[in-house]
């Protein structure tokens, strides 16, 4: 199974800051990587899919980069319906794994 | 718009049987660009992908379930189902019916969660 580590956690941050989440693969996934948003009480939100296609309806602030094992979610200018957890999810191969996800919090 | 929706107990007991029903609208189960299964989500915990079956039957299960999981699909009532046998705590969740891009790999469409809580 491909093991995919997110960090950090939890981060603390004010609205209008810039974050950024991490994420890496156990093994190289190419760019078979996507980002999801849940919000509390919510099923998740598909955000972004092959580690960097924003999907439509989402936010330009949001941006999805890297190839191989490691990648990055950025939010730039944090808005308050952006605190919420956020969390990767490798499709390279079955079994389908998700990190462990990273809360953005005030 | 593709619509999933669950149904089922809300409350097992331990050792019997979870038994969850997923109605799609808006859109046909029997389509070549998804997959179907379902993820689950313990109270205050991360994600678990459970399997995703193809309309035609090709399926997929996560080892650590495998045993226990079973999926279907009804493409006459646009529905798949869920079955998880000898359920114990652990088992407690929230369980999402989802869709699967196959062009993708990703999850585009949820349900909205149901609670299964497994307590006698």
């Amino acid at each position: 199974d491909i093991q995919m580590t997110q960090s950090p956690s939890s981060v603390s941050a004010s609205v209008g800051d810039r974050v950024t989440i991490t994420c890496r693969a156990s093994q190289g996934i190419s760019s078979w990587l996507a980002w999801y948003q849940q919000r509390p009480g919510e099923a998740p939100k598909l955000l972004i899919s092959l580690a960097s296609n924003l999907q439509a309806g989402v936010p330009s602030r949001f941006s999805g980069s890297g190839f191989g094992t490691d990648f990055t979610l950025t939010i730039t200018s944090l808005q308050p319906e952006d605190f919420a957890t956020y969390y990767c999810q490798q499709a390279n191969s079955f079994p389908l794994t998700f990190g462990g996800g990273t809360k953005v919090e005030i | 718009q593709l619509q999933l929706q669950e149904s089922g107990p809300g409350l097992v007991k331990p050792s019997e049987t979870l038994s969850l029903t997923c109605t799609v609208s808006g859109g046909s189960i029997s389509t070549s660009s998804y997959y179907w299964g379902w993820i689950r989500q313990p109270p205050g915990k991360g994600l678990e992908w459970i399997g995703s079956m193809y309309y035609s039957g090709d399926t997929y299960y996560n080892p650590s379930l495998k045993s226990r999981v079973s999926e279907s699909v009804d493409t006459s009532n646009n529905q798949l189902s869920l079955r998880l046998t000898s359920v114990t705590a652990a088992d407690t969740a929230v369980y999402y019916c989802v869709s699967w891009a196959t062009s993708t790999g990703t999850f585009d469409r949820w349900g909205q969660g149901t609670l299964v809580t497994v307590s006698s």
